[in-house]
Protein backbone atom coordinates (compact mmCIF):
# COMPACT_ATOMS: atom_id res chain seq x y z
CA UNK A 1 0.00 0.00 0.00
CA UNK A 2 1.12 3.61 -0.19
CA UNK A 3 4.05 4.50 2.23
CA UNK A 4 5.84 7.60 2.76
CA UNK A 5 9.08 7.81 3.76
CA UNK A 6 10.07 10.33 6.19
CA UNK A 7 13.66 11.63 6.87
CA UNK A 8 15.75 12.26 9.04
CA UNK A 9 14.15 10.81 12.10
CA UNK A 10 15.42 13.39 14.75
CA UNK A 11 16.86 16.51 14.12
CA UNK A 12 19.00 18.58 16.63
CA UNK A 13 19.79 22.37 16.01
CA UNK A 14 21.00 25.29 17.81
CA UNK A 15 18.82 27.89 17.83
CA UNK A 16 19.36 29.97 14.85
CA UNK A 17 20.21 27.26 12.73
CA UNK A 18 18.00 25.97 9.60
CA UNK A 19 16.17 22.66 9.68
CA UNK A 20 14.48 20.41 6.68
CA UNK A 21 12.45 17.36 6.66
CA UNK A 22 12.07 15.48 3.33
CA UNK A 23 9.08 13.14 2.63
CA UNK A 24 9.99 10.47 -0.15
CA UNK A 25 7.07 8.81 -1.88
CA UNK A 26 7.48 5.74 -4.57
CA UNK A 27 4.51 6.83 -6.57
CA UNK A 28 3.04 9.99 -7.51
CA UNK A 29 1.01 11.41 -5.05
CA UNK A 30 -2.71 13.46 -5.25
CA UNK A 31 -1.44 15.98 -2.57
CA UNK A 32 0.52 15.83 0.49
CA UNK A 33 0.11 17.53 3.77
CA UNK A 34 2.23 18.72 6.87
CA UNK A 35 1.02 18.50 10.61
CA UNK A 36 3.33 19.44 13.66
CA UNK A 37 2.68 17.75 17.03
CA UNK A 38 4.67 18.96 20.07
CA UNK A 39 5.39 17.82 23.06
CA UNK A 40 2.71 15.78 24.48
CA UNK A 41 -0.07 17.25 22.66
CA UNK A 42 -1.91 16.61 19.74
CA UNK A 43 -0.90 16.83 15.76
CA UNK A 44 -1.84 20.24 14.24
CA UNK A 45 -2.64 21.10 10.88
CA UNK A 46 -0.11 23.53 8.91
CA UNK A 47 -0.31 23.30 5.09
CA UNK A 48 -1.51 20.96 2.37
CA UNK A 49 0.12 21.13 -1.39
CA UNK A 50 -1.59 20.03 -4.48
CA UNK A 51 0.71 21.05 -7.46
CA UNK A 52 3.99 20.05 -8.69
CA UNK A 53 6.00 22.51 -8.07
CA UNK A 54 4.35 24.19 -5.29
CA UNK A 55 6.07 26.13 -2.86
CA UNK A 56 3.74 27.67 0.11
CA UNK A 57 5.19 29.98 2.83
CA UNK A 58 4.08 30.62 6.44
CA UNK A 59 6.50 32.87 8.04
CA UNK A 60 9.62 31.05 8.30
CA UNK A 61 8.49 27.82 7.16
CA UNK A 62 8.64 27.46 3.56
CA UNK A 63 6.71 24.30 1.85
CA UNK A 64 7.83 22.67 -1.56
CA UNK A 65 6.15 19.84 -3.48
CA UNK A 66 8.30 18.18 -6.10
CA UNK A 67 8.19 18.76 -9.83
CA UNK A 68 6.82 14.94 -9.82
CA UNK A 69 5.15 15.18 -7.14
CA UNK A 70 6.87 12.13 -5.34
CA UNK A 71 8.29 14.26 -2.44
CA UNK A 72 7.75 17.24 -0.67
CA UNK A 73 10.13 19.30 2.22
CA UNK A 74 9.46 21.37 4.85
CA UNK A 75 12.41 23.69 5.58
CA UNK A 76 12.26 26.24 8.62
CA UNK A 77 14.71 29.31 8.59
CA UNK A 78 16.45 30.58 11.86
CA UNK A 79 14.77 27.72 13.93
CA UNK A 80 13.49 28.89 17.61
CA UNK A 81 12.22 27.04 20.82
CA UNK A 82 9.35 27.29 19.90
CA UNK A 83 9.67 25.34 16.74
CA UNK A 84 10.28 22.16 18.89
CA UNK A 85 8.09 19.16 18.03
CA UNK A 86 7.77 16.24 15.75
CA UNK A 87 6.83 17.21 11.71
CA UNK A 88 4.89 14.71 9.85
CA UNK A 89 3.68 14.69 6.62
CA UNK A 90 0.98 12.75 5.32
CA UNK A 91 -0.61 11.89 1.95
CA UNK A 92 -3.88 10.11 0.84
CA UNK A 93 -4.26 7.02 0.07
CA UNK A 94 -4.69 6.31 -3.56
CA UNK A 95 -8.66 5.78 -4.13
CA UNK A 96 -9.45 6.68 -0.11
CA UNK A 97 -10.27 9.05 1.93
CA UNK A 98 -7.52 7.74 4.52
CA UNK A 99 -4.18 9.40 4.86
CA UNK A 100 -0.56 7.83 5.51
CA UNK A 101 1.41 9.69 7.76
CA UNK A 102 5.54 9.31 7.98
CA UNK A 103 6.71 8.50 11.06
CA UNK A 104 7.66 11.91 11.74
CA UNK A 105 11.19 13.94 12.11
CA UNK A 106 11.59 14.88 15.90
CA UNK A 107 13.33 18.30 16.41
CA UNK A 108 14.66 19.53 19.36
CA UNK A 109 16.14 23.12 19.42
CA UNK A 110 19.18 24.23 21.63
CA UNK A 111 18.99 27.47 23.46
CA UNK B 1 -15.92 27.26 20.29
CA UNK B 2 -15.59 24.44 17.92
CA UNK B 3 -13.38 21.84 18.66
CA UNK B 4 -13.06 18.14 19.23
CA UNK B 5 -12.93 16.56 22.96
CA UNK B 6 -11.44 13.19 24.65
CA UNK B 7 -12.00 12.32 27.63
CA UNK B 8 -10.20 11.06 29.75
CA UNK B 9 -6.86 12.47 28.86
CA UNK B 10 -5.30 9.65 31.27
CA UNK B 11 -6.79 5.84 31.29
CA UNK B 12 -5.36 3.10 33.58
CA UNK B 13 -6.87 -0.30 33.19
CA UNK B 14 -5.87 -3.96 34.08
CA UNK B 15 -5.20 -6.67 31.51
CA UNK B 16 -8.38 -8.36 30.31
CA UNK B 17 -10.41 -5.21 30.71
CA UNK B 18 -12.31 -3.44 27.88
CA UNK B 19 -12.09 -0.03 28.51
CA UNK B 20 -14.19 2.66 26.02
CA UNK B 21 -12.53 5.92 24.70
CA UNK B 22 -15.09 8.93 23.95
CA UNK B 23 -14.23 11.24 21.10
CA UNK B 24 -17.14 14.29 20.63
CA UNK B 25 -16.86 16.86 18.05
CA UNK B 26 -18.77 20.19 17.64
CA UNK B 27 -17.56 20.87 14.12
CA UNK B 28 -20.52 19.08 12.09
CA UNK B 29 -17.98 17.00 10.67
CA UNK B 30 -19.32 14.15 8.86
CA UNK B 31 -15.79 11.89 9.13
CA UNK B 32 -13.98 10.92 11.88
CA UNK B 33 -10.76 8.59 12.79
CA UNK B 34 -8.97 7.11 15.60
CA UNK B 35 -5.30 6.73 15.61
CA UNK B 36 -3.03 4.79 17.66
CA UNK B 37 0.58 6.59 18.37
CA UNK B 38 3.61 4.48 19.93
CA UNK B 39 6.58 6.11 20.64
CA UNK B 40 8.63 7.20 17.94
CA UNK B 41 6.10 6.15 15.53
CA UNK B 42 3.67 7.84 12.96
CA UNK B 43 0.01 7.68 13.18
CA UNK B 44 -1.61 4.38 12.09
CA UNK B 45 -5.34 4.09 11.64
CA UNK B 46 -7.51 2.21 13.78
CA UNK B 47 -11.04 2.57 12.40
CA UNK B 48 -12.97 5.61 10.68
CA UNK B 49 -16.62 6.74 9.77
CA UNK B 50 -17.58 8.43 7.10
CA UNK B 51 -21.32 9.09 7.31
CA UNK B 52 -23.13 8.15 10.72
CA UNK B 53 -23.88 4.17 10.70
CA UNK B 54 -21.12 3.39 9.00
CA UNK B 55 -17.29 2.72 9.78
CA UNK B 56 -14.67 0.92 8.21
CA UNK B 57 -11.84 -1.28 9.16
CA UNK B 58 -8.40 0.85 9.00
CA UNK B 59 -5.15 -0.49 9.57
CA UNK B 60 -4.82 -2.10 12.43
CA UNK B 61 -8.34 -2.95 13.53
CA UNK B 62 -8.06 -6.07 15.09
CA UNK B 63 -8.97 -5.66 18.99
CA UNK B 64 -10.54 -2.81 18.74
CA UNK B 65 -14.30 -1.90 17.69
CA UNK B 66 -16.15 1.53 17.72
CA UNK B 67 -19.99 2.56 16.88
CA UNK B 68 -21.46 5.63 14.87
CA UNK B 69 -24.74 6.21 16.11
CA UNK B 70 -24.72 10.27 16.14
CA UNK B 71 -22.76 12.48 13.98
CA UNK B 72 -20.90 14.19 16.70
CA UNK B 73 -19.98 11.09 18.49
CA UNK B 74 -17.09 8.20 17.49
CA UNK B 75 -16.36 5.70 20.73
CA UNK B 76 -13.36 3.44 20.56
CA UNK B 77 -13.46 0.56 22.28
CA UNK B 78 -10.14 -1.08 23.13
CA UNK B 79 -11.10 -5.10 24.13
CA UNK B 80 -8.96 -7.36 25.84
CA UNK B 81 -8.13 -9.37 22.55
CA UNK B 82 -5.96 -6.47 21.44
CA UNK B 83 -2.45 -7.38 22.30
CA UNK B 84 -0.85 -4.16 23.02
CA UNK B 85 -3.16 -1.75 23.99
CA UNK B 86 -1.02 0.48 25.99
CA UNK B 87 -0.60 3.61 23.72
CA UNK B 88 -1.73 7.20 22.84
CA UNK B 89 -5.18 7.14 21.27
CA UNK B 90 -6.17 10.12 19.11
CA UNK B 91 -9.50 11.17 17.48
CA UNK B 92 -9.69 13.26 14.45
CA UNK B 93 -12.52 14.70 11.96
CA UNK B 94 -12.68 15.83 8.93
CA UNK B 95 -14.90 18.50 7.21
CA UNK B 96 -16.43 17.69 3.89
CA UNK B 97 -15.00 18.07 0.95
CA UNK B 98 -11.66 18.64 2.86
CA UNK B 99 -8.75 15.96 3.87
CA UNK B 100 -7.62 18.65 6.42
CA UNK B 101 -7.96 16.36 10.08
CA UNK B 102 -8.38 18.10 12.95
CA UNK B 103 -7.09 16.54 16.21
CA UNK B 104 -9.11 16.01 19.98
CA UNK B 105 -6.09 15.81 22.57
CA UNK B 106 -5.48 12.09 22.95
CA UNK B 107 -5.95 9.76 25.61
CA UNK B 108 -3.03 7.88 26.87
CA UNK B 109 -3.82 4.56 27.93
CA UNK B 110 -1.97 2.44 30.04
CA UNK B 111 -2.86 -1.21 30.68
CA UNK B 112 -1.28 -3.32 32.99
Amino acid sequence: GQQVMQIPQYQHVQEGEDFTTYCNSSTTLSNIQWYKQRPGGHPVFLIQLVKSGEVKKQKRLTFQFGEAKKNSSLHITATQTTDVGTYFCAVLRGGSEKLVFGKGTKLTVNP
Amino acid sequence: DGGITQSPKYLFRKEGQNVTLSCEQNLNHDAMYWYRQDPGQGLRLIYYSQIVNDFQKGDIAEGYSVSREKKESFPLTVTSAQKNPTAFYLCASVRRGSYEQYFGPGTRLTVT
